[in-house]
């Protein structure tokens, strides 16, 4: 399986701001997913990132909150924008090789809390 | 969408014992995966078994399809196993044109005593 890492690793933002999350990937994978889990929750998936093309997002997020990035085959980026308390969540990149080799595996998380 | 449901949601046991962890889902599945989440919060992927058996070490897994549900057995519990474990399916819906939705379930909370 592929390494991901995440920066930042934990974050203290005040409300109205805005923050970017990193996702690293060591080797290069077809798909990328972000997910949120609030405080003893499962994951919610948010959208997964296309490479070259606008994210394709879950039923109740939008671009203009969690606007997404995905450059290439190997890196990604989420921003959570205008943040409120409810925002506060861990945050998961997670990404799969292709279509044919469907291990699912994550990075370590960013822990984000919203003041 | 499809339903994934896990049980049981809480687990206790002492270092030593064995555990059955369920995992049910609502509609057929194109691919099913069980996690780890250590305390921590990183996820560790421990079985990809859309069907059929898989045995690593003190773990296995198995996933019976038609019946729509898969079992995670732990043997010999140890404290390290403790976390959280989830269960994710894939389904392929007919209009998505052939797009995988990985879908959670609520996962068991295992906690292992010395």
């Amino acid at each position: 399986s592929a390494v991901i890492s995440q920066k930042p690793s934990r974050d203290i933002c005040q409300r109205g701001t805005s923050l970017t999350i990193q996702c690293q990937v060591d080797s290069q994978v077809t798909m990328m997913f972000w997910y949120r889990q609030q405080p003893g929750q499962s994951l919610t998936l948010i959208a997964t990132a296309n490479q070259g093309s606008e994210a394709t997002y879950e039923s109740g997020f939008v671009i203009d909150k969690f606007p997404i990035s995905r450059p290439n085959l190997t890196f990604s980026t989420l921003t959570v924008s205008n943040m409120s308390p409810e925002d506060s969540s861990i945050y998961l990149c997670s990404g799969r090789r292709d279509s044919s080799y469907n291990e699912q595996f994550f990075g370590p998380g960013t822990r984000l809390t919203v003041l | 969408g499809i339903q994934v449901e896990q049980s049981p949601p809480d687990l206790i046991l002492q270092e030593g014992a064995n555990s059955t962890l369920r995992c049910n889902f609502s509609d057929s599945v194109n691919n099913l995966q069980w996690f780890h989440q250590n305390p921590w919060g990183q996820l560790i992927n421990l079985f990809y078994i859309p069907s059929g058996t898989k045995q690593n070490g003190r773990l296995s897994a198995t996933t019976v399809a038609t019946e729509r549900y898969s079992l995670l057995y732990i043997s010999s519990s140890q404290t390290t196993d403790s976390g959280v474990y989830f269960c994710a399916v894939e389904h392929r819906p007919q209009a998505s044109g052939g797009s995988y939705i990985p879908t959670f379930g609520r996962g068991t909370s295992l906690i292992v005593h010395p």
